[in-house]
């Protein structure tokens, strides 16, 4: 069982805005990075320590945190968004990387 | 610029060991860095399995026991992992990862992944 929660699905209206959480114990003390992957592909890092961006990730994607709950949201949601969203981060110990259950975004 | 290349049997018997190995390029093994290996049975979600330093030092995660051996070969500039006693829930992708230290970015990189399946 994962240690960090997500909402199984989302969806959003082309255009409009969503945010996607991660809720975990371990997050109150380190932050969260966020993958998405595509089908038959490979996830890629979109957002780390909780709201930077790779080079190449639009602007349009952002992190934020609070307490135990990590968020990732897209403004201005595209259809090329559609994809399975994952946050990341430590365990309790400090050690080990732990993933949440994933959200799939659907993009209406 | 940086790719990580998967590689394994395909096929795996139940009760055998499974042995990948990621190739690196692009960056040094030698090279202050984390390498980690998570997979993706199908399906379902990522789960992370183990992570390798420059200096050697390893972690794993619990849920494996003593099933899990990460290593690398320096001369090689590859990455190893070894899953023991392996059953079909151990089919899925398998991913080799690296943290993009010039950003200080965890799991930076991944490769294409390379799917294992454990059947008689």
């Amino acid at each position: 069982s994962s240690e960090l929660t997500q909402d199984p699905t989302v969806s959003v209206a082309l255009g409009q805005t969503v945010t996607i959480t991660c809720q975990g114990d371990s997050l109150g003390t380190y932050y969260a990075n966020w993958f998405q992957q595509k089908p038959g592909q490979a996830p890629i890092l979109v957002i780390y320590t909780k709201n930077n961006r790779p080079s190449g990730i639009p602007d349009r994607f952002s992190g934020s945190s609070s307490g135990d709950t990590a968020s990732l949201t897209i403004t201005g949601a595209q259809a090329e968004d559609e994809a399975d969203y994952y946050c990341n981060t430590r365990d309790s110990s400090g050690i080990h990387l732990v993933f949440g259950g994933g959200t799939k975004l659907t993009v209406l | 610029q940086v790719q990580l290349q998967e590689s394994g049997p395909g096929l795996v018997k139940p009760s055998g060991t499974l042995s990948l190995t990621c190739a690196v390029s692009g960056g040094s093994v030698t090279s202050p860095n984390w390498w980690s290996w998570v997979r993706q049975p199908p399906g379902k979600g990522l789960e992370f399995l183990a992570q390798v330093n420059h200096g050697g030092y390893t972690n794993y995660n619990p849920s494996f026991k003593s099933r899990l051996t990460i290593s690398a070969d320096r001369s090689k500039n590859q990455i190893f992992l070894k899953l023991n006693s392996v059953t079909a829930a151990d089919t899925a992708v398998y991913y080799c990862c690296m943290d993009d230290v010039t950003v200080g970015a965890t799991l930076g990189y991944w490769g294409q992944g390379t799917l294992v399946t454990v059947s008689s």
